[in-house]
């Protein structure tokens, strides 16, 4: 398994403004997953990040919303831009093993006033 | 039709009680099958992980998956207070690259 550590675990942010979460893994891997996780809900998936590539956004989520960066292989941040109470959320970086395992980390809790 | 199905609960159990949560899907594709256990404002945890049909154990948890059924469980025997927090099921095809996930189940355990 991978330790993922998530920065910041939580913050209170002002509506209109930006957030930059941070991700950083114990070990090289090649997937990295940004999830998010509204309260009675799935796990939605926000983007894949792969390094040295654009990241590849799922349907209802857009780069300049939520641009992503991936500079190595251990390493993602997520930002999340323009904020609205609608973001309210706890957001989740997660890698794959490859063999259909998942891991994640602690997640951020993201409060938009 | 959602792809992947589980009541949500709110599910509650006396201390030592066995309890089993489900999950239903609908893609025969799916070949891995994953149960996440998370503890409030923390992280899912992975729990028990499968590969195709069939039975895996690990202490106090059992993992059964039923392709033909399409229908996947998760028994906790001699439950615990400490076991006291959501239950996601997850599962994948065969890329082991695209995940999906059931809503959760919350679970009390009573002491």
């Amino acid at each position: 398994s991978a330790v993922i550590s998530q920065k910041p675990s939580r913050d209170i942010c002002q509506r209109g403004t930006s957030l930059t979460i941070q991700c950083q893994v114990d070990s090289q891997v090649t997937m990295m997953f940004w999830y998010r996780q509204q309260p009675g809900q799935s796990l939605t998936l926000i983007a894949t990040a792969n390094q040295g590539s654009e990241a590849t956004y799922e349907s209802g989520f857009v780069i300049d919303k939520f641009p992503i960066s991936r500079p190595n292989l251990t390493f993602s941040t997520l930002t999340v831009s323009n904020m609205s109470p609608e973001d309210s959320s706890i957001y989740l970086c997660s890698v794959g093993s490859g063999i259909g395992e998942l891991f994640f980390g602690e997640g951020s809790r993201l409060t938009v006033l | 039709q959602k792809e992947v199905e589980q009541d949500p609960g709110p599910l509650s159990v006396p201390e030592g009680a066995i309890v089993s949560l489900n999950c239903t899907y609908s893609n025969s594709a799916f070949q891995y099958f994953m149960w996440y256990r998370q503890y409030s404002r923390k992280g899912p945890e992975l729990l028990m992980y499968t590969y195709s049909s069939g039975n895996k154990e690990d202490g106090r948890f059992t993992a059964q998956v039923d392709k033909s059924s399409k229908y996947i469980s998760l028994f906790i025997r001699d439950s615990q207070p400490s076991d006291s927090a959501t239950y996601l099921c997850a599962m994948s095809g065969n890329t082991g690259n695209q995940f999906y996930f059931g809503t959760g189940t919350s679970l009390t355990v009573i002491p």
